[in-house]
């Protein structure tokens, strides 16, 4: 089955501690994004990637940090410059106008 | 002001109504209008998307752009429960397709 799977979908994180999530595509898709939604909150673009080993930041690219260097994957790490990281973080990929998303992955801090 | 207003409600109706949901945006470079659909706990997925101003229906759903307005619907005939979730418009505007979120409307369907 073609998609785009997040891991964990749920994640636990200690204050001052950087956590890395997984995003993985079967789409072929060049495009691939990191969305961050809060409650009540629309989806906000933490950073972006068009193509292999360039990505971009988004509208809240603070505190986070990503790679691309497999067309198929694009892991974003959150540091602990993050200051409020509990969110619900998605991840997707793009043909055209078309984004098709991922189940999401629930972080908390504890 | 925000490029994509939407309002997040929450709306509820009876099963079998007709639901319209709207979204106002700022930005005359947006050229594509989407519509997702978002359950509790899962990632959206995109029910229909239009291309500069018209119609589109697809099956219960119709999804309208006024560019000249900028404003946006969707619309949900003979509503079901299953109908139940947060509806999310997005917009596209330029080369790198990144998409401009609304806040979403929470719509609940009653039987």
């Amino acid at each position: 089955d073609g998609g785009i799977t997040q891991s964990p979908k749920y994640l636990f994180r200690k204050e001052g501690q950087n956590v890395t999530l997984s995003c993985e595509q079967n789409l072929n898709h060049d495009a691939m994004y990191w969305y961050r939604q809060d409650p009540g909150q629309g989806l906000r673009l933490i950073y972006y990637s068009q193509i292999v080993n360039d990505f971009q930041k988004g509208d809240i690219a603070e505190g986070y940090s990503v790679s691309r260097e497999k067309k198929e994957s694009f892991p974003l790490t959150v540091t602990s410059a993050q200051k409020n990281p509990t969110a619900f973080y998605l991840c997707a990929s793009s043909i055209g106008p078309e984004a098709f998303f991922g189940q999401g992955t629930r972080l908390t801090v504890v | 002001q925000k490029e994509v207003e939407q309002d997040p409600g929450p709306l509820s109706v009876p099963e079998g109504a007709i639901v319209s949901l709207n979204c106002t945006y700022s930005n005359s470079a947006f050229q594509y209008f989407m519509w997702y659909r978002q359950y509790s706990r899962k990632g959206p997925e995109l029910l229909m998307y239009t291309y500069s101003s018209g119609n589109k229906e697809d099956g219960r759903f119709t999804a309208q752009v006024d560019k000249s307005s900028k404003y946006i619907s969707l619309f949900i005939r003979d509503s079901q429960p299953s109908d139940s979730a947060t509806y999310l418009c997005a917009m596209v505007g330029g080369s790198n397709y990144k998409l401009t979120f609304g806040k979403g409307t929470l719509l609940t369907v009653n039987p």
